[in-house]
Protein backbone atom coordinates (compact mmCIF):
# COMPACT_ATOMS: atom_id res chain seq x y z
CA UNK A 1 0.00 0.00 0.00
CA UNK A 2 1.27 3.60 -0.46
CA UNK A 3 2.47 5.14 2.43
CA UNK A 4 1.04 8.84 1.62
CA UNK A 5 -2.10 10.30 1.82
CA UNK A 6 -2.93 12.99 -0.87
CA UNK A 7 -6.48 15.04 -1.71
CA UNK A 8 -8.32 13.35 -4.32
CA UNK A 9 -8.56 16.74 -6.57
CA UNK A 10 -7.39 20.59 -6.12
CA UNK A 11 -8.42 23.32 -8.74
CA UNK A 12 -6.02 25.82 -9.51
CA UNK A 13 -6.23 28.84 -11.33
CA UNK A 14 -3.56 29.62 -14.33
CA UNK A 15 -0.49 31.96 -13.36
CA UNK A 16 -0.98 31.08 -10.00
CA UNK A 17 1.00 28.95 -7.55
CA UNK A 18 -0.33 25.39 -7.25
CA UNK A 19 0.39 23.50 -3.74
CA UNK A 20 0.04 19.83 -3.61
CA UNK A 21 0.04 18.72 0.11
CA UNK A 22 1.39 15.43 0.80
CA UNK A 23 1.05 13.63 4.66
CA UNK A 24 3.89 11.05 5.12
CA UNK A 25 3.61 10.54 8.88
CA UNK A 26 5.30 6.71 8.44
CA UNK A 27 8.13 7.96 7.10
CA UNK A 28 11.90 6.50 7.75
CA UNK A 29 14.84 8.49 8.11
CA UNK A 30 16.40 6.66 4.77
CA UNK A 31 13.12 7.48 2.82
CA UNK A 32 12.85 9.89 0.38
CA UNK A 33 9.61 11.96 -0.97
CA UNK A 34 9.30 11.98 -4.74
CA UNK A 35 6.92 13.52 -6.91
CA UNK A 36 5.96 12.35 -10.24
CA UNK A 37 3.19 13.51 -12.32
CA UNK A 38 1.25 11.68 -14.92
CA UNK A 39 -0.61 13.56 -17.87
CA UNK A 40 -3.32 12.09 -19.20
CA UNK A 41 -3.23 9.03 -22.07
CA UNK A 42 1.02 9.56 -20.79
CA UNK A 43 4.14 7.96 -18.74
CA UNK A 44 4.71 9.35 -15.69
CA UNK A 45 6.78 12.17 -15.30
CA UNK A 46 9.51 12.95 -12.57
CA UNK A 47 9.43 16.48 -11.14
CA UNK A 48 11.65 16.57 -8.21
CA UNK A 49 12.22 14.42 -4.80
CA UNK A 50 14.33 15.22 -1.70
CA UNK A 51 15.38 13.73 1.82
CA UNK A 52 14.65 16.77 4.13
CA UNK A 53 15.73 20.07 2.68
CA UNK A 54 13.58 22.24 0.28
CA UNK A 55 14.40 21.75 -3.54
CA UNK A 56 13.63 23.14 -6.41
CA UNK A 57 14.12 22.48 -10.30
CA UNK A 58 13.00 24.54 -13.34
CA UNK A 59 9.77 22.77 -12.83
CA UNK A 60 8.62 22.82 -9.17
CA UNK A 61 9.88 23.71 -5.53
CA UNK A 62 9.56 21.20 -2.99
CA UNK A 63 8.81 21.82 0.82
CA UNK A 64 9.44 19.45 3.48
CA UNK A 65 8.33 19.73 6.90
CA UNK A 66 11.15 19.53 9.73
CA UNK A 67 9.76 16.60 10.98
CA UNK A 68 9.41 14.84 7.59
CA UNK A 69 6.27 13.80 8.59
CA UNK A 70 4.35 16.31 5.34
CA UNK A 71 5.60 18.34 2.23
CA UNK A 72 4.15 20.57 -0.45
CA UNK A 73 4.95 20.58 -3.96
CA UNK A 74 5.16 23.87 -5.51
CA UNK A 75 4.42 24.99 -9.03
CA UNK A 76 5.47 28.79 -8.94
CA UNK A 77 2.89 29.73 -12.14
CA UNK A 78 0.59 26.96 -12.82
CA UNK A 79 -0.55 26.65 -16.56
CA UNK A 80 -3.17 24.30 -18.13
CA UNK A 81 -0.29 21.70 -19.51
CA UNK A 82 0.38 21.18 -15.67
CA UNK A 83 -3.23 19.79 -15.63
CA UNK A 84 -2.47 16.42 -14.55
CA UNK A 85 -2.58 13.25 -11.53
CA UNK A 86 0.72 14.12 -9.19
CA UNK A 87 1.68 11.56 -7.25
CA UNK A 88 3.74 12.02 -3.93
CA UNK A 89 6.06 8.47 -3.60
CA UNK A 90 8.18 8.13 -0.50
CA UNK A 91 11.07 5.37 -0.92
CA UNK A 92 14.37 4.78 -0.16
CA UNK A 93 17.05 5.40 -2.99
CA UNK A 94 18.91 2.64 -3.39
CA UNK A 95 19.37 0.13 -6.02
CA UNK A 96 17.24 -3.64 -5.61
CA UNK A 97 15.41 -4.26 -3.26
CA UNK A 98 11.55 -3.84 -3.05
CA UNK A 99 12.12 -1.19 -0.79
CA UNK A 100 13.20 1.54 -3.35
CA UNK A 101 10.08 0.44 -5.62
CA UNK A 102 7.97 3.33 -6.59
CA UNK A 103 4.37 1.97 -4.77
CA UNK A 104 2.09 4.95 -6.58
CA UNK A 105 -1.23 5.97 -4.39
CA UNK A 106 -3.98 7.25 -6.27
CA UNK A 107 -2.32 11.13 -6.56
CA UNK A 108 -4.18 14.14 -6.61
CA UNK A 109 -5.90 15.78 -9.68
CA UNK A 110 -5.01 18.75 -10.00
CA UNK A 111 -7.22 20.78 -12.81
CA UNK A 112 -5.46 24.29 -13.90
CA UNK A 113 -8.19 26.46 -15.14
CA UNK A 114 -7.99 29.52 -17.01
CA UNK B 1 17.01 11.62 -18.18
CA UNK B 2 16.31 8.97 -20.29
CA UNK B 3 14.80 8.36 -23.83
CA UNK B 4 12.24 5.44 -23.34
CA UNK B 5 10.00 3.94 -26.41
CA UNK B 6 7.62 0.86 -26.31
CA UNK B 7 6.47 -1.04 -28.85
CA UNK B 8 3.32 -1.43 -29.87
CA UNK B 9 1.91 1.81 -28.84
CA UNK B 10 -1.27 0.25 -28.50
CA UNK B 11 -2.90 -2.97 -29.95
CA UNK B 12 -6.12 -5.02 -29.87
CA UNK B 13 -5.60 -8.95 -28.87
CA UNK B 14 -8.03 -11.71 -28.88
CA UNK B 15 -8.39 -13.70 -25.99
CA UNK B 16 -6.25 -16.28 -25.22
CA UNK B 17 -2.97 -15.09 -27.56
CA UNK B 18 -0.30 -14.19 -25.81
CA UNK B 19 1.69 -10.44 -26.57
CA UNK B 20 5.15 -8.84 -26.54
CA UNK B 21 5.96 -5.29 -25.80
CA UNK B 22 9.27 -4.01 -26.31
CA UNK B 23 10.79 -1.22 -24.47
CA UNK B 24 14.19 0.43 -25.59
CA UNK B 25 16.49 3.11 -23.97
CA UNK B 26 18.51 5.54 -25.63
CA UNK B 27 21.31 4.53 -23.10
CA UNK B 28 22.45 1.81 -20.95
CA UNK B 29 20.87 1.50 -17.67
CA UNK B 30 21.00 -0.07 -14.16
CA UNK B 31 17.44 -0.92 -13.47
CA UNK B 32 14.39 -1.12 -15.67
CA UNK B 33 11.08 -1.68 -14.35
CA UNK B 34 7.14 -2.92 -15.73
CA UNK B 35 4.35 -1.58 -14.57
CA UNK B 36 0.31 -1.81 -15.26
CA UNK B 37 -2.27 0.50 -14.96
CA UNK B 38 -5.80 -0.62 -15.64
CA UNK B 39 -8.52 1.45 -16.67
CA UNK B 40 -9.08 4.69 -13.96
CA UNK B 41 -6.20 3.05 -12.06
CA UNK B 42 -3.02 4.02 -10.36
CA UNK B 43 0.01 2.20 -11.95
CA UNK B 44 0.94 -1.44 -10.19
CA UNK B 45 4.64 -2.38 -10.16
CA UNK B 46 4.64 -6.10 -11.92
CA UNK B 47 8.27 -7.09 -12.03
CA UNK B 48 12.02 -5.32 -12.06
CA UNK B 49 13.97 -6.56 -15.19
CA UNK B 50 17.11 -7.89 -14.12
CA UNK B 51 20.08 -8.24 -17.23
CA UNK B 52 21.23 -11.40 -17.11
CA UNK B 53 18.84 -13.26 -14.16
CA UNK B 54 15.48 -13.82 -14.01
CA UNK B 55 13.36 -11.43 -12.94
CA UNK B 56 11.96 -10.06 -9.96
CA UNK B 57 8.18 -10.13 -9.87
CA UNK B 58 5.56 -8.27 -7.35
CA UNK B 59 2.96 -10.28 -5.43
CA UNK B 60 0.19 -10.92 -7.46
CA UNK B 61 2.37 -11.56 -11.00
CA UNK B 62 3.99 -14.98 -11.96
CA UNK B 63 6.36 -15.61 -14.14
CA UNK B 64 4.24 -17.91 -16.51
CA UNK B 65 1.72 -15.59 -17.02
CA UNK B 66 4.07 -12.34 -18.07
CA UNK B 67 7.68 -13.48 -19.15
CA UNK B 68 10.12 -10.81 -19.07
CA UNK B 69 13.82 -10.49 -20.72
CA UNK B 70 16.42 -8.37 -20.71
CA UNK B 71 19.11 -9.73 -22.87
CA UNK B 72 20.69 -5.88 -22.42
CA UNK B 73 21.41 -2.99 -20.39
CA UNK B 74 19.08 -1.18 -22.77
CA UNK B 75 16.23 -3.29 -24.13
CA UNK B 76 13.64 -5.47 -22.27
CA UNK B 77 10.82 -7.17 -23.17
CA UNK B 78 7.06 -7.94 -21.10
CA UNK B 79 5.10 -10.72 -22.44
CA UNK B 80 1.06 -11.14 -21.53
CA UNK B 81 0.29 -14.84 -22.09
CA UNK B 82 -3.10 -16.42 -22.62
CA UNK B 83 -4.82 -12.79 -22.62
CA UNK B 84 -8.03 -12.28 -20.86
CA UNK B 85 -10.04 -9.28 -21.01
CA UNK B 86 -8.69 -8.48 -17.33
CA UNK B 87 -5.72 -7.85 -18.98
CA UNK B 88 -6.88 -4.99 -20.70
CA UNK B 89 -4.58 -1.88 -19.43
CA UNK B 90 -1.63 0.19 -20.22
CA UNK B 91 1.80 -1.40 -19.60
CA UNK B 92 4.61 0.97 -18.82
CA UNK B 93 8.57 0.22 -18.68
CA UNK B 94 10.73 2.65 -16.36
CA UNK B 95 14.25 2.78 -15.96
CA UNK B 96 16.71 4.08 -13.31
CA UNK B 97 20.13 5.61 -14.56
CA UNK B 98 23.28 4.58 -12.31
CA UNK B 99 23.85 8.34 -11.65
CA UNK B 100 20.41 9.14 -10.19
CA UNK B 101 17.43 7.92 -8.24
CA UNK B 102 15.11 9.27 -10.76
CA UNK B 103 12.71 6.64 -12.66
CA UNK B 104 11.48 7.58 -16.13
CA UNK B 105 8.97 6.11 -17.88
CA UNK B 106 7.80 4.95 -21.64
CA UNK B 107 4.77 6.46 -23.03
CA UNK B 108 2.84 2.97 -22.52
CA UNK B 109 1.55 0.36 -24.33
CA UNK B 110 -2.48 0.45 -24.61
CA UNK B 111 -3.51 -2.82 -24.58
CA UNK B 112 -7.29 -4.10 -25.47
CA UNK B 113 -8.46 -7.89 -25.36
CA UNK B 114 -11.26 -8.68 -26.81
Amino acid sequence: DAKTTQPTSMDCAEGRAANLPCNHSTISGNEYVYWYRQIHSQGPQYIIHGLKNNETNEMASLIITEDRKSSTLILPHATLRDTAVYYCIVRVANYGGSQGNLIFGKGTKLSVKP
Amino acid sequence: SAVISQKPSRDICQRGTSLTIQCQVDSQVTMMFWYRQQPGQSLTLIATANQGSEATYESGFVIDKFPISRPNLTFSTLTVSNMSPEDSSIYLCSVETGTSYEQYFGPGTRLTVT
